[in-house]
């Protein structure tokens, strides 16, 4: 059984710090690997996605990947109230067409 | 369409009683998903369509669940005799490719009593 593994949280971090979140996988042959924020009651959305090892930037957010651990992370700088959600780590699997997705990290930024 | 469409919201379903769950995807979309989330956990795959070919339903708890997508765009779940264990929030998402990334939607929450 192949498995995304997230600490659930919460993780409470100060308005305007970094919130760092991570996430293990099973499936050492995977390419594809997303972070999802979820606000409560509301469905997923696709933040970032990242296919190589290293680190990729969007604005605020840097999705760090490295497959040779199976770890990839998300950070997040200047965190803000509105970042306050449940994120969500999912990796393709390598032997379907479905992505695996985490349990979640809730995480609460304080104003 | 501009994003993918989920109907209905919100279903309560009498134990026993059959639910057919709606998602018009983005246009263009080739691949579609059907997920399902619990409270408090990830979405757990269910099925999969790559234009009207169902490619994966391993994800499908039993064979009350059957999913469809005659056309190659709308897709339609559906659940035969539900149960209280089916209660769940099922999301339908759209990606170009099996490999891309998802856009959700909505979700239709479904509540058996």
């Amino acid at each position: 059984q192949k498995e995304v593994e997230q600490n659930s949280g919460p993780l409470s971090v100060p308005e305007g710090a970094i919130a760092s979140l991570n996430c293990t996988y099973s499936d050492r042959g995977s390419q594809s690997f997303f972070w999802y924020r979820q606000y409560s009651g509301k469905s997923p959305e696709l933040i970032m996605s990242i296919y190589s090892n290293g680190d990729k930037e969007d604005g605020r957010f840097t999705a760090q990947l490295n497959k040779a651990s199976q770890y990839v992370s998300l950070l997040i700088r200047d965190s803000q109230p509105s970042d306050s959600a449940t994120y969500l780590c999912a990796v393709k699997d390598t032997g379907g067409f479905k992505t695996i997705f985490g349990a979640g990290t809730r995480l609460f930024v304080k104003a | 369409g501009a994003g993918v469409s989920q109907s209905p919201r919100y279903k309560v379903a009498k134990r026993g009683q059959d639910v057919a769950l709606r998602c018009d995807p983005i246009s263009g979309h080739v691949s579609l998903f059907w997920y399902q989330q619990a409270l408090g956990q990830g979405p757990e795959f269910l099925t999969y369509f790559q234009n009207e070919a169902q490619l994966d339903k391993s994800g499908l708890p039993s064979d009350r669940f059957f999913a469809e997508r005659p056309e190659g765009s709308v897709s339609t779940l559906k659940i035969q005799r539900t149960q209280q264990e089916d209660s769940a929030v099922y999301l339908c998402a759209s990606s170009l490719g099996s490999g891309d990334g998802y856009t959700f939607g909505s979700g239709t929450r479904l509540t058996v009593v």
